[in-house]
């Protein structure tokens, strides 16, 4: 069975860090790109971070870059979102999900991250 | 960016009924490897998304075949032959054509 489990969200400072972390298991992690997507309150759906397989290539929304840098242990089947400077607007739930085919097949319950002074 | 448009954005519908939602993009999702990149999900309450359709029609491990994927190019609608209890939700479609992938407003499915 494929899981992804999120963990590593709070309550943050503005301009503070926070480093997310996705443990997943019941496939071959290093097989498969994944995402960060995140949900602001009662908002829509908005992918912020992917990573290949074996990390030799990451995207970026606009919006994050230079702020947020995800990773992957392959050996720990373990996905990472370090999120720096953070800013009020980045309040969301952020879920990791897994690409199947090209599409996100997969995710996880989310992990909440709230900026707030 | 590419811009996605549901509609509508609210769908009242009985129990048992049919329900269509319609989404367009702002450019073609239509690759040479003859694929549309658009894909749907249904979001229900307290949960996180789940994949129904990708490639614009083809239904995810486990779909039941009540739902439908159709279109191409920049105009894509889903369908659902008859509404079942648990397909209340938020629907979204989503592109994976061109970076950042975008998703739609949402469409709310709900109890008439």
């Amino acid at each position: 069975e494929v899981q992804l489990v999120e963990s590593g969200g709070g309550l943050v400072q503005p301009g503070g860090s926070l480093r997310l972390s996705c443990a997943v298991s019941g496939f071959t992690f290093s097989s498969h790109w994944m995402s960060w997507v995140r949900q602001a309150p009662g908002k829509g759906l908005e992918r912020v971070a992917t990573i290949k397989g074996d990390g030799s290539e990451e995207c970026y929304l606009d919006s994050v870059k230079g702020r947020l840098t995800i990773s992957r242990d392959n050996a720990k089947n373990s996905l990472y979102l370090q999120m720096n400077s953070l800013r009020a607007e980045d309040t969301a739930l952020y879920y990791c999900a897994r690409h199947g085919t090209w599409a996100l097949d997969f995710w996880g319950q989310g992990s909440l991250v709230t900026v707030s002074s | 960016d590419i811009v996605m448009t549901q509609s509508p954005l609210s769908l009242p519908v009985t129990p048992g009924e049919p329900a269509s939602i319609s989404c367009r993009s702002s450019q073609s999702l239509l690759r040479s490897d003859g694929n549309n990149y658009l894909a749907w999900y249904l979001q229900k309450p307290g949960q996180s998304p789940q994949l129904l359709i990708y490639w614009g029609s083809n239904r995810a491990s486990g779909v039941p075949d009540r739902f439908s994927g159709s279109g191409s190019g920049t105009d894509f609608t889903l369908k659902i032959s008859r509404v079942e209890a648990g397909d209340f939700g938020v629907y979204y479609c989503m592109q994976g054509q061109q970076d950042p992938w975008t998703f739609g407003q949402g469409t709310k499915v709900e109890i008439k």
